[in-house]
């Protein structure tokens, strides 16, 4: 079974300052890592993806996300916060090569204040 | 390019009836998926679509069932409805595996 864990519901940061949301995963092989946010009402929009390679993932928005193997994380940062970056963030998780159900967390609300 | 288009956006049903809900994928994608995001919850993975075949089927019983049309655009069917179905319920598309989901503005199912 694949799981996913954001320890933190909430994550509250500065404007300016850099920030970093939580992810862990448990997968049974290679994963395939996705960010993505959620604005009120809204659905879900793709940040960025770990497929293979560059453990360094660049996405969209200035953010970035780390794989770790041996910890089992793909945290996703920002060297500096902006208010409009306050919103709902999932992590999400699939096995690499043959079934394609994702999982995703419970979501960390990142509120970014002025 | 509308992207990833669903209806309707909100809907209203009693215990017991039957729900459908529509949604066009971005145009060059043929792969749908559907999740069911419960207040305070991530999406849940109901199932996907690709060349109008269910693919894969996460853990959701018979009730749900689906559709996928020639021209790529999917239904979800929901039968017998529980209060506890009330959800938002968002259509996934993509243009192949494992790109990242483009994901619908969703549908808010109410069940009374």
């Amino acid at each position: 079974a694949q799981s996913v864990a954001q320890p933190e519901d909430q994550v509250n940061v500065a404007e300016g300052n850099p920030l970093t949301v939580k992810c862990t995963y448990s997968v049974s092989g290679n994963p395939y890592l996705f960010w993505y946010v959620q604005y009120p009402n809204r659905g879900l929009q793709f940040l960025l993806k770990y497929i293979t390679g560059d453990n360094l993932v660049k996405g969209s928005y200035g953010f970035e996300a780390e794989f770790n193997k041996s910890q089992t994380s793909f945290h996703l940062k920002k060297p500096s916060a902006l208010v409009s970056d306050s919103a709902l963030y999932f992590c999400a998780v699939r096995l690499s090569g043959g079934s394609y159900i994702p999982t995703f967390g419970r979501g960390t609300s990142l509120i970014v204040h002025p | 390019d509308a992207g990833v288009t669903q209806s309707p956006t909100h809907l209203i049903k009693t215990r017991g009836q039957q729900v459908t809900l529509r949604c066009s994928p971005k145009s060059g994608h043929d792969t749908v998926s559907w999740y069911q995001q419960a207040l305070g919850q991530g999406p849940q993975f109901i199932f996907q679509y690709y060349e109008e075949e269910e693919r894969q089927r996460g853990n959701f019983p018979d009730r749900f069932s689906g559709h996928q049309f020639p021209n790529y655009s999917s239904e979800l069917n929901v039968n017998a409805l529980l209060l506890g179905d009330s959800a938002l319920y968002l259509c996934a598309s993509s243009p192949e595996n494992p790109a990242g989901e483009l994901f619908g503005p969703g549908t808010r199912l109410t069940v009374l």
